[in-house]
């Protein structure tokens, strides 16, 4: 099982330009989540899912959207990136039975905005 | 909301001294606690979490935490220190109950072990 991987894993964007993160996952995951990481901020949760064709918002969701059409695939999209944006990003997954269930993160992908 | 403390941005240790990372939350109700751990350029991986079966938690790489309700700590300890330990590592909290709710994430603690 290749577990949870993210597309692409380096970007750079100019101020205004749009891009779409794709995370993938095989372990047949009900939910999915979308955090960012930045320097001494830990991460934050940005979407979430609790399966195919829902999406809630989770703390820092402005200037996000998101998309879960297939259960194994969530997307991430800034229509228009801002400098603020630049960051690391990182896609995880948890199945839902069982209460203690952990979250499986992606190796992250990299986005700088300029 | 809760909220994650970890005390500590970084913390430096000799190596095969002890590791103690801190890490409080702030819930009148035990939530799901996990510990993670971020090396260099990669993504998160489980070092352990808190089931409620026992209040010592023993996790991979000779890892383990104590879970104390009455401090609302679930510290992160060692033995003895190794150079690949050498990490970023983070305390994570999700609200008890059975919902889909992301993970709260302490600021991190970047751990440096000197030779």
């Amino acid at each position: 099982n290749a577990g949870v991987t993210q597309t692409p894993k380096f970007r750079v964007l100019k101020t205004g330009q749009s891009m779409t993160l794709l995370c993938a996952q095989d372990m047949n995951h009900e939910y999915m989540y979308w955090y960012r990481q930045d320097p001494g901020m830990g991460l934050r949760l940005i979407h979430y899912s609790v399966g195919e064709g829902t999406t809630a918002k989770g703390e820092v969701p402005d200037g996000y959207n998101v998309s879960r059409l297939k259960k194994q695939n969530f997307l991430l999209g800034l229509e228009s990136a801002a400098p603020s944006q630049t960051s690391v990003y990182f896609c995880a997954s948890r199945k839902l039975a069982g209460a203690y269930n952990e979250q499986f993160f992606g190796p992250g992908t990299r986005l700088t905005v300029l | 909301a809760q909220s994650v403390t970890q005390l500590g941005s970084h913390v430096s240790v000799s190596e095969g001294a002890l590791v103690l990372l801190r890490c409080n939350y702030s819930s009148s109700v035990p939530p799901y606690l996990f510990w993670y751990v971020q090396y260099p350029n990669q993504g998160l991986q489980l070092l352990l979490k808190y089931t409620s079966a026992a209040t010592l938690v023993k996790g991979i790489n000779g890892f383990e935490a104590e879970f104390k309700k009455s401090e609302t700590s679930f510290h992160l300890t060692k033995p003895s220190a190794h150079m690949r330990d050498a990490a970023e590592y983070f305390c994570a909290v999700r609200p008890s109950g059975g919902g889909a709710d992301g993970l709260t994430f302490g600021k991190g603690t970047h751990l440096i072990i000197q030779p």
